[in-house]
């Protein structure tokens, strides 16, 4: 069983909606990245949260540390957002990374 | 500094032969390491290094994988004999120590026919 869980796999929507994509982790975890790839594999850093909330323009992440869980959330989505995007636990000397979620965006 | 290279970006190759893959990490950066991301799934920690160590390893990385990284700064992964399960997305990746801050290559496409 992974340690790192991610809803939904594959999500599709239209230009201008609210997405949110959530991820739960296990014990052992110290901190949630929030990244993104897109075809071809290039992996962009996103976020790095222990605790609370951030924001990076239309991007918004959010830990809550005792239930396990985070969200990444984009708002007014447009095309140019579409990519995979991967929370990734951080264990005590790596990364365990959730399957993705494969995110597109239809204008 | 432009970043984590990986060399090469795609590589095709048949099955038992040898290949080996390159990673330059930022050059600042202590920790190098590297995963391994089949279609559909998430990157799957195969090793790291801390400078010219390596201190930990996988057992997803078979006896068939070695990686070294002589000098703590470019790293170099080998697979030995290569089946059609080795197929798959080899991804680079260092940080500084202290900190969880990643910078990850684009990654080396291998295919095995």
């Amino acid at each position: 069983k992974n340690e790192v869980e991610q809803s939904p796999q594959n999500l599709t929507a239209q230009e201008g909606e609210f997405i949110t994509i959530n991820c739960s982790y296990s014990v052992g975890i110290s901190a949630l990245h929030w990244l993104q790839q897109h075809p071809g594999g290039g992996i962009v850093s996103l976020f790095m949260l222990s605790s609370g909330k951030k924001k990076h323009g239309r991007l918004i992440a959010t830990i809550n540390i005792q239930e396990k869980h985070s969200s990444l959330h984009i708002t007014a989505s447009h095309p140019r957002d579409s990519a995979v995007y991967i929370c990734a636990g951080q264990g005590a000397q790596k990364l365990v990374f959730g399957q993705g979620t494969r995110l597109t965006i239809n204008p | 500094d432009t970043g984590v290279s990986q060399d090469p970006r795609h590589k095709i190759t048949k099955r038992g032969q040898n290949v080996t893959f390159r990673c330059d990490p930022i050059s600042e950066h202590n920790r190098l390491y590297w995963y391994r991301q089949t279609l559909g799934q998430g990157p799957e920690f195969l090793t790291y290094f801390q400078n010219e160590a390596q201190l930990e390893k996988s057992r997803l990385l078979s006896d068939r994988f070695s990686a070294e990284r002589p000098k703590g700064s470019f790293s170099t992964l080998e697979i030995q004999r290569t089946e059609q399960g080795d197929s798959a997305m080899y991804l680079c990746a260092s940080s500084p120590t202290g900190t969880f801050g990643y910078t990850f290559g684009s990654g080396t496409r291998l295919t095995v026919v």
